[in-house]
């Protein structure tokens, strides 16, 4: 079993819709959660960073973790064609900063 | 603004032949780090350097080594690329030390082994 578990999709959306993404995971040691999205032939760019169990909203992104389930989401409301990317989750340990990446998942919004 | 660059965004080798990849940030992180990261794969941690501290991961090839002469620049070097070794390599920095700041991304060089 992989440490962190990522549908690769991929998922196409009509524009506007709401998109759901999640990771789950086994180590249950990790306490931060980090969201990127990396665009084709660009590194990944840091989208959401959340500690321990909750909601973290900015904007249109909402991230959620819950750490009884070991099960992270992320939310995009209002989806833009720009949002077209593929989306990696990633959690690290409190006392390390060695980070474990989900596989990412291929994000396509049509206009 | 403050970024970490990667020089060059694509290189072209051959076979066995030494390659050397650089990285830049001006950031003024302490931590940065080196991850391959192959064709609908997660990024995968080769070594990441804690100021002059040198840490490799130990499943990293021995073909793989790493110097970081000062803050601000970091190499890779592949001494004898094969054909497995083409893949997207990615810098990252963290400030904070082991604070788990979150890694700032480059954006990557592309390698191609011929």
């Amino acid at each position: 079993q992989k440490e962190v578990e990522q549908d690769p999709g991929p998922l196409s959306v009509p524009e506007g819709a709401i998109v759901s993404l999640n990771c789950t995971y086994s180590n249950s040691a990790f306490q931060y959660f980090m969201w990127y999205r990396q665009y084709s032939r660009k590194g990944p760019e840091l989208l959401m960073y959340t500690y321990s169990s909750g909601n973290k909203e900015d904007g249109r992104f909402t991230a959620q973790v819950d750490k009884s389930s070991k099960y992270i989401s992320l939310f995009i409301r209002d989806s833009q064609p720009s949002d077209s990317a593929t989306y990696l989750c990633a959690m690290s340990a409190s006392d390390n900063n060695d980070m474990r990446f989900g596989a990412g998942t291929r994000l396509t919004v049509k206009p | 603004d403050a970024m970490v660059i990667q020089n060059p965004r694509y290189q072209v080798t051959q076979f066995g032949k030494p390659v050397t990849l650089s990285c830049s940030q001006t950031l003024n992180h302490n931590v940065m780090y080196w991850y391959q990261q192959k064709s609908s794969q997660a990024p995968k941690l080769l070594f990441h350097y804690y100021d002059k501290d040198f840490n490799n991961e130990a499943d990293t090839p021995d073909n793989f080594q790493s110097r970081r002469p000062n803050t601000s620049f970091c190499f890779l070097d592949i001494r004898s690329p094969g054909l497995g070794d083409a893949a997207m390599y990615l810098c990252a920095t963290s400030g904070g030390g082991y604070s788990n700041q979150p890694q700032h991304f480059g954006d990557g060089t592309r390698l191609s082994i011929l």
